[in-house]
């Protein structure tokens, strides 16, 4: 089993629409949080990092987390053509502060 | 952009030789993480330094290696490299009080190995 699972698309969707992003990991110490946005031939960006379960909005998006389903996801609101990007699901394990990435899922935005 | 910088920005190499990439972190920020993301992959940790020593180490051979300098710069060297060190190479400066929610990325070192 990979620590840390996506699914890895392309998830599509059409503007305005709102994108389901889904993240699964492994170890049930893992404490923190995080997805990234990456631009084709871009470096990731943090767009949200979430501690506690439940949800934790900020604008257009929203992190889930349930620890006891060991469950993360990204809601984007009011998808825009401008959220096509992959999207990737980081984990820090509180053990050796070794972060773990997801694969990632790309997302497009239909006009 | 954020205030993380790494050269080169690309690099074609082959077989066998050795390799230095670069990186300046963000102002301020006294941690610093390489990854090696593949093509079409999410980024794999390789290793992390603070106060100029290694803090953690992903699943990569002694072979990768790495330094920090006084002024929290740092450099990952790859010896002996193998056609599968072909990658992007990200680095990401952070506070080491603060963790991951401090992280920015450069721009990343894109090698190819031949």
């Amino acid at each position: 089993q990979k620590e840390v699972e996506q699914n890895s698309g392309p998830l599509s969707v059409p503007e305005g629409a709102i994108a389901s992003l889904n993240c699964t990991y492994s170890d049930r110490g893992s404490q923190s949080f995080f997805w990234y946005r990456q631009y084709s031939g871009k470096s990731p960006e943090l767009i949200m990092f979430i501690y506690s379960n439940g949800d934790k909005e900020d604008g257009r998006f929203t992190a889930q987390l349930n620890k006891a389903s060991q469950y993360v996801s990204l809601l984007i609101r009011d998808s825009q053509p401008s959220d096509s990007a992959t999207y990737l699901c980081a984990v820090l394990k509180t053990s050796y502060d070794k972060v773990i990435f997801g694969p990632g899922t790309s997302l497009s935005v239909i006009p | 952009e954020t205030g993380v910088t790494q050269s080169p920005t690309h690099l074609i190499k082959t077989r066998g030789q050795q390799v230095t990439l670069r990186c300046s972190s963000q102002s301020g920020h006294n941690t610093v993480s390489w990854y090696q993301q593949a093509l079409g992959q999410g980024p794999q940790f390789i290793f992390q330094y603070y106060r100029e020593e290694e803090n953690g180490r992903g699943n990569f051979p002694p072979r990768f290696s790495g330094l920090q300098f006084p002024n929290y710069s740092s450099e990952l060297n790859v010896n002996a490299l193998e056609l599968d060190d072909s990658a992007l190479y990200l680095c990401a400066s952070s506070l080491a009080d603060r963790g991951q929610e401090t992280q920015y990325f450069g721009p990343g070192t894109r090698l190819l190995v031949l």
